[in-house]
């Protein structure tokens, strides 16, 4: 099993800021199978990248991701009030899939 | 896309449930479904996922022998069966088609 490390914790930032979420996993993860998803409190997640790098449909740019191997970020290059929220790294190239403990991004 | 789950509730320990997961708005049977559940005020846990013929599954380590995920394309749905419940079975299960369309979830509490 892939275990995914996030880090920090919590981040806690003012809008216009930039928030950099990083994901450690514990093995490579094959073709770059790791998507990062953003769930704010009583919703579902959303996902906004998927292949480490792509934007889901409808994702501003400001959102990012990169990485490759066993070592992934997530960038939003200015955050917006919508912005703060839990965020999660998730990769799907082994079964079982397996989810980060999450970062959560709050307004400093 | 809509992905509706149904099927969850209160359940004593060591009871059962059925959760649904009604699918629509593309093209069901070309799909790996998957359920995710979380735990209140926790992170994210893979369940079970089946790939789209229904030939293949894989389950969580916690689950297997307790749960059944199955899918019936010709009715667009997919099925969570659940014995043996515990308190650690409390959670809200999603419906997840591949990696990107989550549905609202429902919520499963297992307690007496």
């Amino acid at each position: 099993e892939i275990v995914l490390t996030q880090s920090p914790g919590t981040l806690s930032l003012s809008p216009g800021e930039r928030a950099t979420l990083s994901c450690r996993a514990s093995q490579s993860v094959g073709s770059n199978y790791l998507a990062w998803l953003q769930q704010k409190p009583g919703q579902a997640p959303r996902l906004l990248i998927y292949v480490a790098s792509s934007r889901a449909t409808g994702i501003p740019d400001r959102f990012s991701g990169s990485g490759s191997g066993t070592d992934f970020t997530l960038t939003i290059s200015r955050l917006e009030p919508d912005d703060f929220a839990v965020y999660y790294c998730h990769q799907y190239f082994t079964s079982p899939w397996t989810f980060g403990q999450g970062t959560k991004v709050e307004i400093k | 896309v809509q992905l509706v789950e149904s099927g969850g509730g209160l359940v004593p320990p060591g009871g059962s449930l059925r959760l649904s997961c009604a699918a629509s708005g593309f093209t069901f049977p070309t799909y790996w479904m998957t359920w995710v559940r979380q735990a209140p005020g926790k992170g994210l846990d893979f369940v079970a996922n089946i790939k789209p013929d229904g030939s293949d599954k894989y389950y969580v380590d916690s689950v297997k022998g307790r749960f059944t995920i199955s899918r019936d394309n010709a009715k667009n749905s997919l099925y969570l069966q659940m014995h043996s419940l515990g308190a650690e079975d409390t959670a809200i299960y999603y419906c997840v088609r591949g990696v990107s369309d989550w549905g609202q979830g429902t919520l499963v509490t297992v307690s007496s």
